[in-house]
């Protein structure tokens, strides 16, 4: 299993650009969801989703779009990317309540 | 929203036991208590999770409190690969919604 996957590692945009963020799992988790992390702080959950067509907003949705079309992936959107938007992205994937596991991360900075 | 307070960090020797202290003093009776630790340039790691009972697995310990108030983390021989920081988090009402606080900054000196 290659786990959580998230593409890409890095990224840099100009402010007014979109881009989506990709996150895809192998493990037939029903839940998968998605945090940001500023320098120094703990994460944050920005949307989140129970199965597939399912998803809500977390604690800091503005400015991105999710959506669920399969239960293996759940890209986040970046509509007109801000300078407060730079942080750390993390997609995190569950089967039950008692474990998530988390990808690597996705480093986006916005100029 | 049920919050957590932990130390913002901790030093500790290598091979020595570590505890790594958490107050949940809002907790409810439904309220998971999680570990998850983040090293460094990583995303979060589980470590472990326990409602009442004390809880034992192959990473480390977790000691909850009877009145469930407070909790600790217990790393039984720290190596330099625990340097980390260690989030204490509330699981509400075992959904599958975490929010994580600042963490405890893990140090292991040689």
């Amino acid at each position: 299993n290659a786990g959580v996957t998230q593409t890409p590692k890095f990224q840099v945009l100009k402010t007014g650009q979109s881009m989506t963020l990709q996150c895809a799992q192998d493990m037939n988790h029903e839940y998968m969801s998605w945090y940001r992390q500023d320098p120094g702080m703990g994460l944050r959950l920005i949307h989140y989703s129970v199965g597939a067509g399912i998803t809500d907003q977390g604690e800091v949705p503005n400015g991105y779009n999710v959506s669920r079309s399969t239960t293996e992936d759940f890209p986040l959107r970046l509509l007109s990317a801000a300078p407060s938007q730079t942080s750390v992205y993390f997609c995190a994937s569950s089967h039950t309540a008692n474990e998530q596991f988390f990808g690597p991360g996705t480093r986006l900075t916005v100029l | 929203d049920a919050k957590t307070t932990q130390p913002n960090s901790m030093e500790s020797n290598e091979e020595e036991p570590v505890h790594l202290p958490c107050n949940h003093s809002t907790i409810s009776g439904t309220d998971y208590i999680h570990w998850y630790r983040q090293l460094p340039s990583q995303g979060p790691e589980y470590v472990i999770h326990g409602l009442t009972s004390n809880v034992n697995n192959r990473m480390a310990s977790l000691a909850i409190a009877e009145d469930r108030k407070s909790s600790t983390l217990i790393l039984h021989r720290a190596t330099l690969r625990d340097a980390a920081v260690y989030y204490c988090i509330l699981n509400i009402n075992a959904g599958n919604m975490l929010t994580f606080g600042g963490g405890t900054r893990l140090m292991v000196k040689p």
